[in-house]
């Protein structure tokens, strides 16, 4: 079965401060990942999404993720953090079956800290 | 431009009663997607609906669930018998023509059964 882990349920970080969310992939066919964003009281909104393109994949809002297939990673990055990165993040693969239906982690809580 | 809505926003309910929860896709959309986010998780997959019909639903946790999508717009999540473990907040989500085309998230609907 297809499973996202997710590296810590929460990172703080300073604003201008590098941001690194870990996610790590188990799936038994070539994995589609996805990249989503929750803020407070909102819909989750997607940042970006690997499909066996290009494996350094970039995001709405300076966001980029790379594909690591001998890590079986795909950590979530920005240069920059500002205080509006402050949010939910949730990595996610495709379900097994044949459609494109995410299966999320557990998701990781930004803080940004001024 | 209007996005996905879900109504109510909060439910509270006691335990045993039936509830709907609410669903209205941006206009256009043929998939929608029920999801249910328990607290501190990710969100869980539920059914996935192409136009009127059920294309998944192999994420009901049981048939206390149920969701139709008759008129291939508006979508329903139906819950019989509501236990406490069905707290949680639901969330539905549309995509144009299938699910490898991205999905656009409401904001959810919290319900809390008492």
């Amino acid at each position: 079965a297809q499973s996202v882990t997710q590296l810590g349920s929460h990172v703080s970080v300073s604003e201008g401060a590098l941001v690194l969310l870990r996610c790590n992939y188990s799936s038994s066919v070539p994995p589609y990942l996805f990249w989503y964003v929750q803020y407070p009281n909102q819909g989750l909104q997607l940042l970006l999404k690997y499909t066996s393109a290009a494996t350094l994949v970039k995001g709405i809002n300076g966001f980029e993720a790379e594909f690591k297939k001998s890590e079986t990673s795909f950590h979530l990055t920005k240069p920059s953090a500002h205080m509006s990165d402050a949010a939910e993040y949730f990595c996610a693969v495709r379900r097994s079956g044949g459609s494109y239906i995410p299966t999320f982690g557990r998701g990781t809580s930004l803080i940004v800290h001024p | 431009g209007a996005g996905v809505s879900q109504t109510p926003s909060n439910k509270v309910t006691e335990k045993g009663k039936y509830v709907e929860l609410r669903c209205d896709p941006i206009s256009g959309h043929t998939a929608l997607y029920w999801y249910r986010q328990s607290l501190g998780q990710g969100p869980e997959f539920l059914i996935y609906f192409q136009g009127t019909g059920a294309a998944d639903d192999s994420g009901l946790p049981n048939d206390r669930f149920f969701a139709v999508r008759p008129e291939g717009s508006v979508s329903t999540l139906k819950i019989q018998r509501t236990e406490r473990g069905d707290s949680a907040v639901y969330l539905c989500a549309s995509s144009s023509s299938g699910s490898y085309n991205e999905q656009f998230f409401g904001p959810g609907t919290r319900l809390t059964v008492l």
